[in-house]
């Protein structure tokens, strides 16, 4: 069964202090995986698709890169509208997304 | 429209009622999914549509949950003998083309609560 494993739960930064979300998974034949970021009363909007290990994308303040068993989601110079919850998810050989529990950033002024 | 949409927005009922939830998807996208997410949890997988085909319903956690698309366009979710265990939001997503890869387009949920 696929598993996705999401740290820290929750993550309080200061505007403009960079830092680092992690997420560790498991799957069966990875075909994909996925960041989403959703904002409260909202669906998880997509932000990135990383198909294989040493793969990295970019958009603005957010960086996400890839490895065999984990993927980092690298916001630099975070502004409090990066305030949100940041869901990463898995596809495999199943048709369907598995999410981890998320990790709810809050950047403050 | 311009993205996913689902009504109701909220839904209260009293246990052991049945409800029935909306979704409407981008036009002319073929995949259509529904996710149920709890209260700070992530979103799990309830069905997969493929047009009006249910290819997948291996998360839907009882047979009183009922998934339909009949004209590869909109779909319900149908929810008989409601329970508190069911209170939830309830996500639909759709994408445009059939793969597990595809980017998800999600609406806004529809939050249920069970009473």
């Amino acid at each position: 069964e696929d598993q996705v494993t999401q740290s820290p739960e929750a993550l309080r930064l200061q505007e403009g202090e960079s830092s680092s979300l992690n997420c560790s998974y498991t799957v069966s034949g990875l075909r994909g995986l996925f960041w989403y970021r959703q904002d409260p009363g909202k669906g998880p909007e997509f932000l990135f698709t990383l198909y294989s290990a040493g793969e990295e994308k970019e958009k603005e303040r957010l960086k996400a890169t890839l490895t065999k068993k984990e993927s980092f989601l690298h916001i630099t110079a975070p502004k409090p509208e990066d305030s949100a919850t940041y869901l990463c998810a898995v596809s495999g050989t199943a048709s369907k997304l598995t999410f981890g529990t998320g990790t709810r950033l809050q950047v403050t002024l | 429209g311009a993205g996913v949409s689902q009504s109701p927005r909220y839904k209260v009922a009293k246990r052991g009622q049945d409800v029935a939830l909306r979704c409407d998807p981008i036009s002319g996208h073929v995949s259509l999914f529904w996710y149920q997410q709890a209260l700070g949890q992530g979103p799990e997988f309830l069905t997969y549509f493929q047009n009006e085909a249910q290819l997948d319903k291996s998360g839907l956690p009882s047979d009183r949950f009922f998934a339909e698309r009949p004209e590869g366009s909109v779909s319900t979710l149908k929810i008989q003998r409601t329970q508190q265990e069911d209170s939830a939001v309830y996500l639909c997503a759709s994408s445009l083309r059939t793969g597990v890869d595809e980017k998800l387009f999600f609406g806004s949920g529809t939050q249920l609560s069970v009473l």
